[in-house]
């Protein structure tokens, strides 16, 4: 099995209105993280926020919150009240020790926003 | 600078040359690495330092990557004998934290990159 994967190529959102962009991953280590970063056209990797194995909360960070289902190892980014700036691209990736400790990426989601 | 800066920005260069890819990292970051990211992919792990050692090269794809940092700040990744499927960004991530993990994945800064084109 892939160890992540962004099964959305691109999505399209109408300003103001919230989209989830999605991402499964497989991992045996009952200890692991799971992150999300937005890539704008300059190329940086910003960070957005952050879910752990064993948190009991899904973590919310302003209008970013993670749909986090263990048991279907999903961790799908919700981005409400979209903006025309969160046009990007998005990257789930994986920190498990079974993968050397080292951040593991999906293939990423292109997001374009609509006015 | 007050964020990481990876120069050039933009490399074409012939196959077989030998390149020179260069990451300065935030001011007193410690740890530094380096991705390879191919056209419509995530990043690659290639290679990690902590200081001035090379904590973990597994990502090398082989002998003719090779990356330093001789006094623990910028590094430069090198490529000898450059093959069309080098083409790629290849960017650098810098952070405070002295361990990896999950606190230096939430408080790194990435770069923004250096497109290689080996034509």
């Amino acid at each position: 099995a892939q160890k992540i994967t962004q099964t959305q190529p691109g999505m399209f959102v109408q300003e103001k209105e919230a989209v989830t962009l999605d991402c499964t991953y497989d991992t045996s280590d009952p200890s692991y993280g799971l992150f999300w970063y937005k890539q704008p056209s300059s190329g940086e990797m910003i960070f957005l926020i952050y879910q752990g194995s064993y948190d009991q909360q899904n973590a919310t960070e302003g209008r970013y919150s993670l749909n986090f289902q263990k048991a279907r190892k999903s961790a799908n980014l919700v981005i409400s009240a979209s903006q025309l700036g969160d046009s990007a691209m998005y990257f789930c990736a994986l920190l498990t020790m079974e993968y050397g400790n080292k951040l593991v990426f999906g293939a990423g989601t292109i997001l374009r926003v609509k006015s | 600078g007050a964020g990481v800066s990876q120069t050039p920005s933009n490399k074409v260069t012939e196959k077989g040359k030998y390149v020179e890819l260069r990451c300065d990292p935030i001011s007193g970051h410690t740890a530094l690495y380096w991705y390879r990211q191919s056209l419509g992919q995530g990043p690659e792990f290639l290679i990690y330092f902590q200081g001035t050692g090379a904590a973990d090269d597994s990502g090398l794809p082989n002998d003719r990557f090779f990356a330093v940092r001789p006094e623990g700040s910028v590094s430069t990744l090198k490529i000898q004998r450059t093959e069309r499927g080098d083409s790629a960004v290849y960017l650098c991530a810098s952070s405070l934290g002295p361990a990896r993990g999950v606190r230096w994945n939430t408080e790194a800064f990435f770069g923004q990159g250096t497109r290689l084109t080996v034509v």
